[in-house]
Parts: structure tokens; sequence; C-alpha cells
């Protein structure tokens, strides 16, 4: 069946250095979401991408859909200690559900 | 604006017990959902319902149960509680199909422990 993979699973950072997350889908994906937890709270929604080759901003956050639909990339810039959390891509694909990424983690020290 | 609550929050178990989980959406969506999440681990889709009346299984529907007989609420039914079942369980709404891209709403999350 379809599968979601985020790399890497979890990511150590200090205050004000970039950070990372890929998602890869087994399928072609019609869109991507992107959602946030933050520790103890519950998923919310950041960003919908649709188009191949697409990339959104949200102030230091950068997310791109690859050519091909099938990855994303969600990129934050001088990370702080704000963006602790789990972020979760989530594809729509040949399955009538919204398949959820297996997470990456973010820590921040200050 | 509520959006999507869910009861209880925390919840023990003995094996073998029984309990609803109750979810209730106030923004008219037609899609809800059932989700766990086990300590550190993803999202997986338990059951989800497309309208008042339909429900269909999600990655892992074993040991639950859902109704759906009103747009607004979504209970989900743990029959025979066993320690697999210790997790957190969110519920979530769509307007439309998440698969479609439409947002999905989730409520604050249940913290279920099976002793």
């Amino acid at each position: 069946g379809q599968q979601v993979m985020q790399i890497p699973q979890y990511q150590h950072v200090q205050e004000g250095e970039d950070f990372t997350t890929y998602c890869n889908s087994s399928t072609t994906l019609s869109n991507i979401q992107w959602y946030k937890q933050r520790p103890g709270g519950h998923p919310v929604f950041l960003i919908q991408l649709v188009k191949s080759g697409e990339v959104k901003k949200q102030k230091r956050l950068t997310f791109q859909f690859g050519e091909a639909k099938k990855n994303s990339s969600l990129h934050i810039t001088a990370t702080q200690t704000t963006d602790v959390g789990t972020y979760f891509c989530a594809g729509g694909g040949a399955t009538n559900k919204l398949i959820f990424g297996t997470g990456t983690l973010l820590a921040v020290q200050p | 604006n509520a959006g999507v609550t869910q009861t209880p929050k925390f919840r023990i178990l003995k094996i073998g017990q029984s309990m609803t989980l109750q979810c209730t959406q106030d923004m008219n969506h037609n899609y809800m959902y059932w989700y766990r999440q086990d300590p550190g681990m993803g999202l997986k889709l338990i059951y989800y319902s497309v309208g008042a009346g339909i429900t269909d299984k999600g990655e892992v529907p074993n040991g639950y149960n859902v109704s759906r007989s009103t747009t607004e609420d979504f209970p989900l039914r743990l029959e025979l509680a066993a320690p697999s079942q210790t997790s957190v369980y969110f519920c979530a709404s769509s307007r439309s199909s998440g698969h479609s891209g439409n947002t999905i709403y989730f409520g604050e999350g249940s913290w279920l422990t099976v002793v």
C-alpha cells in the first residue's frame, strides 16, 4: 500500500541553525499537507502544496513539492525555540485516504 | 468556535473493560476521523466517516467500533480493552476529503492507558 516516509526521524539543532525535513511517498501524490505538533499537543495544519515543483513560504518556513509529486521538503531558516515539535507531512494519493508520514521531531537548544 | 471536542482527556482502563471516546465538531464538516498515536510515532487511521450513517475502516480498525448517527458526533468504542490499545487518540474532521486537499482539524487528544 501507499507509504509516506520522513527523514530524519529526529533532529537536534542549536537555536539559529537551519533545519530541513524530507518527505517521500511510494506513489505519486495529488497534494501534500504539512502539520506541526507541539509536545503534548495535537497536529495543526501549516500548509498545502498541490502543483508540481510548487514552493511556498511562511516567514522562516519554506515548503517545496517535488517535480514528480512524490516528495516534499520543509526548511526552517534560523530556528527558534518556538519551532520545537514534530513535523508531519501528509499525502493524498491512490487511496481515498490522507496518509500521514512518520514525522520528524525537532529539538532546538537555546 | 469550539472546533473538534473530544472527551475524556485522560482515562485509565483495566484489561477487558470497554469504553467510548466521545467526539463532536461544530464546523458542519462531512468527514470525521479517528487516529491513534503511539509514543514517538506517527498517526494511524482507525476509522473514518464521509457523512452521517457512513463509516469505513482505516489502517488499524481491529478492537474498535464507530458510529455516525449525526453530522456532529463520531464516537469511538473500545471493546475488551488490551494493553496494546494504550495510546493517544485524536478525533479529527474536514469539510471534504483530506485526500482531496481539505485541511484536517484535530481535537486535543485523549490519553488512554490500559493496565
